[in-house]
């Protein structure tokens, strides 16, 4: 079992539309929680970081993390064709040292 | 956010030739970085993790002899891929984690190298 579960969709919504990504995690070690955006043939892009359960919006990004149920979401409202891309979940564990986990990752296409 | 670069950004060899890839960050000094390789349409596949000063740890799998990493300055790390082959090509991207110090824990990621092996 990985340690981080990703739907790698494709996922098409249109455009405007409220985008929901989620994650599963396995570890209850993880304290933080990562997000990333990654467009075709680039590196990934940080998006969303967050610490142990709540939740943090920047922007039109929206991000969740349920510790108890081992679940990171990612909401986008308003969605642009520029969100089209792959969305990376991560998660971390409370050392100097610790490297992320991450997901598959989720395709997502936005349509005009 | 922090600025990592990577460089070449493409590099196309013939088999049997060594590469090196760059990765350096820009604005803070990593005493970590991270080399992840990435084939079409998969997810990150972590290699390495080069520390500052020290060797580099090796993921299950992957070649260390084969996968140079050398990480000679707090701004600089660099891997070479030698002796390859046309199966190493792929997207090789690094990355460099903000400082404990400065309360980050998030990887900053460069843009990626393609390397083409023929």
């Amino acid at each position: 079992q990985k340690e981080v579960e990703q739907d790698p969709g494709p996922l098409s919504v249109p455009e405007g539309a409220i985008v929901s990504l989620n994650c599963t995690y396995s570890n209850s070690a993880f304290q933080y929680f990562m997000w990333y955006r990654q467009y075709s043939r680039k590196g990934p892009e940080l998006l969303m970081y967050t610490y142990s359960s709540g939740n943090k919006e920047d922007g039109r990004f929206t991000a969740q993390v349920d510790k108890s149920s081992k679940y990171i979401s990612l909401f986008i409202r308003d969605s642009q064709p520029s969100d089209s891309a792959t969305y990376l979940c991560a998660g971390s564990y409370n050392t100097n040292a610790g490297k992320s986990t991450f997901g598959d990752g989720t395709t997502l296409t936005v349509k005009p | 956010g922090a600025v990592v670069s990577q460089h070449p950004s493409r590099v196309i060899c013939k088999s049997g030739t060594s590469v090196k890839i760059e990765c350096r960050s820009l604005d803070f000094q990593a005493t970590t970085m991270f080399w992840y390789r990435q084939f079409p349409k998969q997810s990150l596949m972590l290699m390495a993790t080069s520390n500052e000063g020290s060797k580099a740890t090796y993921e299950q799998g992957v070649e260390k002899d084969k996968f140079l990493i050398n990480h000679a300055s707090l701004t600089l790390s660099t891997l070479t891929v030698t002796s390859a082959h046309p199966e190493d090509s792929s997207f090789y991207i690094c990355s460099a984690r903000d400082p404990w110090e400065r309360g980050g824990r998030e990887q900053y990621f460069g843009p990626g190298t393609r390397l083409t092996v023929t």
